[in-house]
């Protein structure tokens, strides 16, 4: 079974405009989730991560919502940008794995100009 | 800093034969992740290397095994391909305890 889900295979934003990119979760045990964006031909880059005792994290245009009540995460995008247009994947991993990220099937975001 | 390098970027082997695929991961980063990625499962862990040692395995075969070297370089091998080891076969590369992991370019292996 899928322990990270991304519901959503594709989204599309005009550029200038704010792309939310969602992630739902089932382990409880999970503490601390990652975004990578990932362009064809290329391994995933790492983007943004959270750890389970916080509920926001931002770091420039990106920010990270958690909800563990929820068991949900978003990537929030703003603004968003032509060059952001990639797939998108969550991530999680439990304390004592690092090493073993779980990750979503991603989302493929396109942002038009 | 140089990031993780994979080679090679492209193989083409038969049904029945083995591959090995290599890693060389970011400069002072000791523990290397490999991780296959297929467009019905999407990317799933393989397994981990720390030390010369395997610290985490996914759930695979006994035919993919992996290792690593004092200088941290990693190697998998797959033997008796299938059609279905078809991949994008990649590999990570992290500090010990931290969760970011860096990810190189990727071997594509195509299985005919």
């Amino acid at each position: 079974d899928q322990q990270v889900k991304q519901n959503s295979p594709s989204l599309s934003v005009q550029e200038g405009r704010i792309s939310i990119l969602n992630c739902d979760y089932t382990n409880s045990m999970f503490d601390y989730f990652l975004w990578y964006k990932k362009y064809p031909a290329e391994g995933p880059t790492f983007l943004i991560s959270i750890s389970s005792i916080k509920d926001k994290n931002e770091d420039g245009r990106f920010t990270v919502f958690l909800n563990k009540s929820a068991k949900h995460l978003s990537l929030h995008i703003v603004p968003s940008q032509p060059g952001d247009s990639a797939v998108y994947f969550c991530a999680a991993a439990t304390g004592g794995s690092q090493g073993n990220l779980i990750f979503g099937k991603g989302t493929k975001l396109s942002v038009k100009p | 800093k140089a990031g993780v390098t994979q080679t090679p970027r492209y193989l083409i082997k038969t049904r029945g034969q083995q591959v090995t695929l290599s890693c060389s991961p970011i400069s002072g980063h000791r523990s290397v992740s490999w991780y296959q990625q297929t467009p019905g499962q999407g990317l799933q862990f393989l397994f981990e290397y720390f030390s010369e040692t395997q610290r985490n395995k996914g759930n695979f075969p006994g035919r993919f095994s992996g290792r690593q070297f004092s200088n941290s370089r990693s190697e998998m091998n797959v033997s008796t391909l299938e059609l279905g080891d078809s991949a994008l076969y990649l590999c990570a590369s992290s500090q010990l305890g931290e969760y970011e992991q860096y990810f190189g370019p990727g071997t594509r292996l195509t299985v005919t």
